[in-house]
């Protein structure tokens, strides 16, 4: 695709209840990163796919949150029995190659816990 | 681990005039990478500009340039000329550039909202 797709754009979900939010990255690009954005704060790091190897998942705040990437492409981030301090913006960035090429990003999922 | 800080939450500037936003971070390595992004309203985070720690020489693209210090950790934006649609959030960011877990992953300041007056 033309860039890095998310969806939905916007999620309403019951504290307690299990979401899913999708990223598309552009077509190619190896490396794919999943970032947090809370009110008034910055990107907070999530997790990291690169290629086949394993995730870098050292940045999920709990076990309640896990993501997959599926044939080295799209990608699924899950939060379950979501709470309210879950409310925040998630974004999804890739590129080409982790180390010398540029990440581009998503429009991102803005996620509200009621 | 890397952190960056961003000491200015809001800036304003008056349209056609310059402004410098502000950002140090703290790293004991020796090779790097640094971004200035924009999130406008729509919530896409844009790449302004990037600096590689090795080079002394600023960073330029068109009305955006930086004043990279190394010796000092600071890493500012300037903006020249400053126009209506310059208005968003800006976010410094660090990279490291060598191997590990850590490759890829950017560290984020908390931001700068910068407001442009007509």
């Amino acid at each position: 695709g033309a860039g890095v797709s998310q969806s939905p754009s916007n999620k309403v979900t019951e504290k307690g209840k299990d979401v899913e939010l999708r990223c598309d990255p552009i077509s190619g690009h190896t490396a794919l990163y999943w970032y947090r954005q809370s009110l008034g704060q910055g990107l907070e790091f999530l997790i990291y796919f690169q290629g086949n190897s394993a995730p870098d998942k050292s940045g999920l705040p709990s076990d309640r949150f896990s993501a997959e990437r599926t044939g080295g492409s799209v990608s699924t981030l899950t939060i379950q029995r979501t709470q309210q301090e879950d409310s925040a913006v998630y974004l999804c960035a890739s590129s080409l190659k982790p180390r010398d090429s540029e990440a581009f990003f998503g429009q991102g999922t803005r996620l509200t816990v009621v | 681990a890397q952190t960056v800080t961003q000491s200015q939450p809001e800036m304003s500037v008056q349209e056609a005039e310059t402004v410098t936003l502000s950002c140090t971070y703290d790293t004991s390595e020796s090779d790097y990478y640094l971004f200035w992004y924009k999130q406008p309203p729509s919530r896409q985070m844009i790449l302004v500009i990037r600096q590689e720690a090795y080079k002394q020489q600023n960073a330029t693209e068109n009305r955006f340039s930086v004043n990279f210090q190394k010796a000092a950790k600071s890493f500012s934006l300037k903006i020249s000329d400053s126009q209506l649609g310059d208005a968003a959030m800006y976010f410094c960011a660090y990279r490291s550039s060598g191997r590990g877990s850590t490759l890829g992953r950017l560290y984020f300041g908390r931001g700068t909202q910068l407001t442009v007056w007509p």
